[in-house]
């Protein structure tokens, strides 16, 4: 089944210990993309990739890293969480370049707590 | 990227006719316009994309006017489980410029 799947999907942890979101796709897609999603703001995209070694900073990156070293993997960093970190984490993935439609595929998100 | 503009929230009967119209003025000629539906908890889900005229597949239909500055979401009879958030979003194919700008989106409510 093609699928992009999240790890963990709940996760409380405290000011300033560093955590990775897992995020992975089966459909051997080229981009791939993290959002976070607030109450009254929407989705807000964090950073994306184009290819393997190849980021981009979205709209919102600051306090996160991500790394493409597989192309099936995209992980999420939070060096040092702090609680405005606390949200929705949603990660995405689609066929990218040469597509037809450009359709992005998502994960089942990831509730992330910074106490 | 082209700002979009959705109503905030829209209200109907289940077995009408919805449109969900979408602005956005500064849409440049490569972008196109893509909609996605999202249920609470859960990541968005593609309905339909189009670059003019009008594009129908099983869910939906989306008209767009020869001038491109908006664009209309239809979904033919709605049901109940068509209650959701439905985005907008306008830009060109991922392959030429990758940063995505999802709008407030427009939060649709279905009654009996």
């Amino acid at each position: 089944e093609a699928q992009v799947t999240q790890n963990p999907r709940y996760l409380i942890t405290v000011t300033g210990k560093k955590l990775t979101v897992t995020c992975s796709q089966n459909m051997n897609h080229e981009y791939m993309s993290w959002y976070r999603q607030d109450p009254g703001l929407g989705l807000r995209q964090i950073y994306y990739s184009m290819n393997v070694e190849v980021t981009d900073k979205g709209d919102v990156p600051e306090g996160y890293k991500v790394s493409r070293k597989e192309k099936r993997n995209f992980p999420l960093i939070l060096e040092s969480p702090s609680p405005n970190q606390t949200s929705l984490y949603f990660c995405a993935s689609s066929a990218g370049k040469g597509s037809n439609t450009d359709t992005q595929y998502f994960g089942p998100g990831t509730r992330l707590t910074v106490l | 990227l082209a700002k979009t503009t959705q109503p905030i929230s829209m209200d109907s009967y289940e077995g009408q006719e919805v449109n969900i119209t979408c602005s956005h003025n500064n849409i440049a000629t490569n972008d196109y316009i893509t909609w996605y539906q999202q249920f609470p908890s859960q990541g968005p889900r593609f309905i339909i994309q189009g670059y003019k005229t009008k594009v129908t597949n099983e869910v939906a239909s989306l008209f767009i006017p020869a001038d491109r500055k908006s664009s209309t979401l239809s979904l033919p009879r709605v049901s109940l489980s068509d209650t959701a958030v439905y985005y907008c979003l306008v830009g060109a194919p991922l392959s030429s410029a990758s940063k995505i700008i999802f709008g407030s989106g427009t939060r649709l409510s279905i009654r009996p």
